[in-house]
């Protein structure tokens, strides 16, 4: 069985807080690690796809690193804002199926 | 808009109804993927199709549900005699064969059961 975590499950934080969020994933036969960001009423949009150990990726005040030795990612959002409030999923895929296998989810509130 | 579209975006039907889902993803996309979302998960995986192929099926997805995609562009997603518990966001998303598999999602379709 192939089961992805994510913590914490919620987080509530100050605008301009700093913040990290885990994914840890099954590392054998790793693909890629997808993670996503959920506004209420709105399509997931997909911030980064990583693949290699090591790896690291950034877009704007949010980055992302990989370990796929030992099967984690952290995501990182620097001095966060109130419009960074959503619902932030990772997933992982495997050699074997192109299906997506998410987490439950970090939910980030961020207060003004 | 050139992503990925779903409708409709709301669905409340009665216990026993047969439901249709549409999604339309982005049009180069070859492959188009189905999940469901119910409280307090993460999206899980239904079934996905390469062009018109349904290459793999959840067993998630019982005999009430099936999916189409028959000219390898827009897919359906029907539930005969639905139950409560089908009540979920039902997400599509689409992406090209290779690219690191990044999917695309459309905004979902949120079926309630009565």
């Amino acid at each position: 069985i192939l089961n992805v975590e994510q913590s914490p499950q919620s987080l509530h934080v100050q605008e301009g807080d700093s913040t990290n969020f885990t994914c840890s994933f099954p590392s054998s036969n790793f693909y890629a690690l997808h993670w996503y960001r959920w506004e209420t009423a709105k399509s997931p949009e997909a911030l980064f796809v990583m693949t290699l150990n090591g790896d690291e990726k950034k877009k704007g005040r949010i980055s992302a690193t990989l370990n796929t030795k030992e099967g984690y990612s952290y995501l990182y959002i620097k001095g966060s804002q109130p419009e960074d409030s959503a619902t932030y999923l990772c997933a992982f895929t495997s050699y074997n199926t192109d299906k997506l296998i998410f987490g439950t989810g970090t939910r980030l509130q961020v207060f003004p | 808009d050139t992503g990925v579209s779903q409708n409709p975006r709301h669905k409340i039907t009665k216990r026993g109804q047969n439901v249709t889902f549409r999604c339309d993803p982005i049009s180069e996309h070859n492959r188009l993927y189905w999940y469901r979302q119910t409280l307090g998960q993460g999206p899980e995986f239904l079934t996905y199709f390469q062009n018109e192929a349904q290459l793999e099926k959840s067993r998630l997805l019982s005999d009430r549900f099936s999916a189409e995609r028959p000219k390898g562009s827009f897919s359906t997603l029907e539930i005969q005699r639905t139950e409560q518990g089908d009540s979920a966001m039902y997400l599509c998303a689409s992406s090209l064969l290779g690219e690191n598999n990044e999917q695309f999602f459309g905004p979902g379709t949120r079926l309630t059961v009565l």
